[in-house]
């Protein structure tokens, strides 16, 4: 059984567009969270949540938003989509703020 | 922002070799962590370290967080061919709240020698 799970793996699209990405975790945590990973492989936090707190890194655009409509969900909204948001783009959920975290498969993203 | 600087950013391992590699902060951290990305997935958790002056292993994997709380390093012992992909040390300044998010090292790729 996959633990934290992402679709689509690839996403192709153009400049402009609003594009979605879903993730779910069947573990039964409480916190979930969105990273990004550039071409040179660096990660970097973009959001947190649990049901309390949605924390969001400053340096990320408001064009990105993430939706969770239940405990095991959380989506990644991105509007009017650029070329540097071109990435792969990782979901992990951990029990508590921990850095115990189990990532996802990663959805890679090209935009044209 | 806080980072942490991760060397070396790539090493060229024989099988049988011993590894090293570390990170070190301009920050105290509460937890270091070392995770493993093999190609196409994500982040996987080796070792998690809470407390200072640590040591701890798995399997043939070391780690040790540092005394100062500002570095830590990842040993690999008799390294083998599936040891190779990217090593990455992450840092958390404490639990929850914006201090409780993840930073991330650079990475360390492992890659087998020609």
């Amino acid at each position: 059984d996959t633990a934290v799970s992402q679709t689509p793996k690839y996403l192709v699209t153009q400049m402009g567009n609003d594009k979605s990405i879903k993730c779910e975790q069947n573990l039964g945590h409480d916190t979930m969270y969105w990273y990004k990973q550039d071409s040179k492989k660096f990660l970097k936090i973009m959001f947190s949540y649990n049901n309390k707190e949605l924390i969001i890194n400053e340096t990320v655009p408001n064009r990105f938003s993430p939706k969770s409509p239940d405990k095991a969900h959380l989506n990644l909204h991105i509007n009017s989509l650029e070329l540097g948001d071109s990435a792969v783009y990782f979901c992990a959920s951990s029990q508590g703020e921990t850095g115990f975290q189990y990532f996802g498969p990663g959805t890679r993203l090209t935009v044209t | 922002g806080q980072q942490l600087n991760q060397s070396p950013q790539s090493m060229f391992i024989q099988e049988g070799e011993d590894v090293s590699m570390n990170c070190t902060s301009s920050s105290i951290f509460n937890t270091w962590l070392w995770y493993k990305q093999d190609p196409g997935e994500g982040p996987v958790l080796l070792i998690a370290l809470y407390k200072a002056g640590e040591l701890t292993s798995n399997g043939r994997l070391t780690a040790q967080f540092g005394i100062t709380r500002k570095d830590s390093f990842l040993n690999i012992s008799a390294s083998i061919p599936s040891d190779v992909g990217i090593y990455f040390c992450a840092g958390q300044l404490r639990d929850g709240g914006s201090q409780g998010n993840l930073i991330f090292g650079k990475g360390t790729k492992l890659s087998v020698k020609p």
